[in-house]
């Protein structure tokens, strides 16, 4: 049964740091995976798509690696902002006979960006 | 291009009643599955429709329940409600398929029950 980590629960940096936040999955058999960033009372705004056959993607300030031999992802946020302040959730997909299956989620990282 | 849309956005309940939410996916989409967001599970999968069948099922009762219109349209329905659905109910739209395209989701419907 598929499971996914993420570490640490909740994170507060100061403005302009670089951060890291990590995931880690338990079954290397995915389609892709997601990071996703969920502010208060919404629902899910995707940030980064990683196909199992790519090792990182890149948007804005935002890298995303893939590591699926060891099970492990992660996302860094670089020269993070208050706005960057959201819940982070990862998530892999499952290789459903070929085609995309269902998501399953880790639990997230609370991130707070203070000014 | 409108988002994926949810209605209604927040619904009470009580206990023992039955509810039905909405989910209109991105034009074009034809995959629908929803999601069920608490404190203390995360979120888990429900169920996925393609095509106007149910492709995919997670691990809920019976009392959850859906379908999906031929315009791709989805409801879900929990019946005789109990205290632990209080939830966001997402949906989220894809291409589907062989696709590795990213799922996109709705802003939810918060579920609470009395």
């Amino acid at each position: 049964k598929q499971e996914v980590t993420q570490i640490p629960a909740a994170l507060s940096v100061p403005e302009g740091e670089n951060l890291v936040l990590n995931c880690s999955f338990t079954d290397s058999a995915i389609y892709n995976l997601q990071w996703f960033r969920q502010d208060p009372g919404k629902g899910l705004t995707s940030l980064l798509l990683i196909q199992s056959s790519q090792r990182e993607q890149t948007s804005g300030r935002l890298n995303a690696s893939l590591d699926k031999s060891s099970g492990r992802s992660t996302l860094y946020i670089a020269a993070s902002q208050p706005g960057d302040s959201a819940t982070y959730l990862c998530a892999v997909t499952r290789d459903y006979g070929g085609s995309q299956g269902n998501l399953i989620f880790g639990k997230g990282t609370k991130l707070s960006v203070k000014p | 291009k409108a988002g994926v849309t949810q209605t209604p956005r927040y619904l009470i309940k009580t206990r023992g009643q039955q509810v039905t939410l909405s989910c209109s996916p991105i034009s074009g989409h034809r995959s629908v599955s929803w999601y069920q967001q608490t404190p203390g599970q995360g979120l888990q999968f429900l169920f996925e429709y393609f095509s106007e069948t149910q492709r995919n099922k997670g691990n809920f009762p019976g009392r959850f329940s859906g379908r999906q219109f031929s315009n791709s349209r989805s409801e879900m329905n929990v019946s005789t409600l109990e205290l632990g659905d209080s939830a966001l109910y997402l949906c989220a739209s894809s291409l589907a398929g062989a696709s590795n395209q990213p799922q996109h989701f709705g802003d939810g419907t918060r579920l609470s029950i009395l």
